[in-house]
């Protein structure tokens, strides 16, 4: 079974700049997670799709943060403009059912960003 | 609002000790609790998955207990090896449906 996909693996950019990242979970899994990892801290929850519709996006800054997931498939992570502090690993997960309690999250290789 | 530490922030060990990593948690009300493993420059590997009934889980060489009352969870690795250096994590599910909360994961390095 192929795992979460997540490309680019790496991206420097200068700040105020734009940058995309784009996952692809694995087949069949309904929901798909966004986490930003800063270094030395655990992942954070930026955004959660349940399909295509957005379950939980309360910690994404939306001023500047913006993702989407169309078809329900895969997804696609926005920055812009990009800040010094956005500097992170941007990993994806995904899991087969949302309301199951004992679901495991499947995580991707994620994409590291450097904003200088 | 939980919050997850773990202790300790990093530990160097000889190949072959025992060794445990804890995890505490504030908010007892937790579905399940998750280990993971983070090799530099990699994604999670999940490890061990508690559910919030069970007590322990054991996968090889590695044990996890959960103790929901007072807020804490141990991995227990058993003869450590250099293989097993990395960043181990824990994250507690707080809620039916919702995402995991992590802690910031301890790193470990098994000398040889």
């Amino acid at each position: 079974e192929a795992g979460v996909a997540q490309s680019p693996r790496y991206k420097i950019i200068e700040k105020r700049q734009s940058v995309a990242f784009w996952c692809n979970p694995i087949s069949g899994h309904a929901t798909l997670y966004w986490y930003q990892q800063i270094l030395g801290q655990g992942p954070k929850l930026l955004i959660q799709f349940q399909n295509n519709g957005v379950v939980d996006d309360s910690q994404l800054p939306k001023d500047r943060f913006s993702a989407e997931r169309l078809k329900g498939v895969d997804s696609t992570l926005k920055i812009q403009p990009a800040k010094l502090e956005d500097s992170a690993v941007y990993l994806c997960a995904s899991s087969p059912l949302r309301l199951a309690v004992n679901n495991e999250q499947f995580f991707g290789p994620g994409t590291r960003l450097t904003v200088l | 609002k939980q919050e997850v530490t773990q202790i300790p922030a990093a530990l160097s060990v000889p190949e072959g000790e025992n060794l445990v990593l804890n995890c505490s948690f504030t908010d007892s009300a937790i579905y399940n609790l998750q280990w993971f493993r983070q090799d530099p420059g990699k994604g999670l590997t999940s490890l061990l998955l508690i559910q919030s009934s069970q007590r322990e889980q054991t996968s090889g060489r590695l044990n996890a207990s959960l103790d929901k009352s007072s807020g804490r969870s141990t991995l227990y690795i058993a003869a450590s090896q250099p293989g097993d250096s990395a960043t181990y994590l824990c994250a507690v599910r707080v809620n039916y449906g919702q995402n995991f909360v992590f802690g910031p994961g301890t790193r470990l390095s098994v000398l040889p």
